[in-house]
């Protein structure tokens, strides 16, 4: 049981680039979302899942594309790379809410992060 | 939209002094959620307060969410070096999104 796997860890783009980073979950869950970390700032949504084939955009989902085609990938999409998105990005996901966004019990996963350099 | 502050940013304290940090929304949340970030790591789910004056304690840290539900507090007992990293509250009101205090990074030294 790997949980929240994403790729690649460390990545440098040129502005204008575009390039995927890549989650996957290996627990079935069915919410998965993307956060941006920069310092100061705590984490920011940029886009989240309920579901396959399901997706809405969070706070800051300007400059990204989402796709949610499986229950187990959602890769996040950088159409053409700005220095301001160099940050750290991770991914998460949890169970399907009942009763509330996460029952009692219940963990949410995050992956261990994508260092991402624009310059 | 739903904000969520956290105070205060940075914390230093001596091993053994306690510590807490302060979360606070500005409308009705339906849960909150406390996660431990480690230098250098993701952030890690501690637990979650879903009942209206919840107290819940793991060891040597106490979680409580007011009676009102828009502001919840973290406190550390006898902080040791291992305490250290960013906390983060983070909260939901009636819609999907999770949203993020700013976190308060404590460090200890021995």
């Amino acid at each position: 049981n790997a949980g929240v796997t994403q790729t690649p860890k460390f990545q440098v783009l040129k502005t204008g680039q575009s390039m995927t980073l890549q989650c996957a979950q290996d627990m079935n869950h069915e919410y998965m979302s993307w956060y941006r970390q920069d310092p100061g700032m705590g984490l920011r949504l940029i886009h989240y899942s309920v579901g396959a084939g399901i997706t809405d955009q969070g706070e800051v989902p300007n400059g990204y594309n989402v796709s949610r085609s499986t229950t187990e990938d959602f890769p996040l999409r950088l159409l053409s790379a700005a220095p301001s998105q160099t940050s750290v990005y991770f991914c998460a996901s949890t169970n399907r809410q009942v009763g509330g966004w996460v029952s009692p019990g219940n963990t949410i996963y995050f992956g261990e992060g994508s260092w991402l350099t624009v310059v | 939209g739903q904000q969520v502050m956290q105070i205060p940013q940075y914390q230093h304290v001596q091993e053994g002094e306690d510590f807490t940090t302060y979360c606070n929304s500005s409308t009705t949340l339906s849960n909150i959620q406390w996660y431990k970030q480690r230098p250098g790591g993701h952030p890690v789910f501690l637990i979650q307060l879903v009942k209206s004056g919840e107290v819940k304690k793991q060891k040597r840290l106490t979680f409580q969410f007011g009676e009102a539900k828009k502001n919840s507090s973290l406190h550390i007992t006898a902080t040791q070096t291992t305490d250290v990293g960013t906390y983060f509250c983070a909260g939901r009101d009636s819609g999907y999104a999770l949203n993020f205090g700013k976190g308060t990074s404590l460090l200890v030294t021995p």
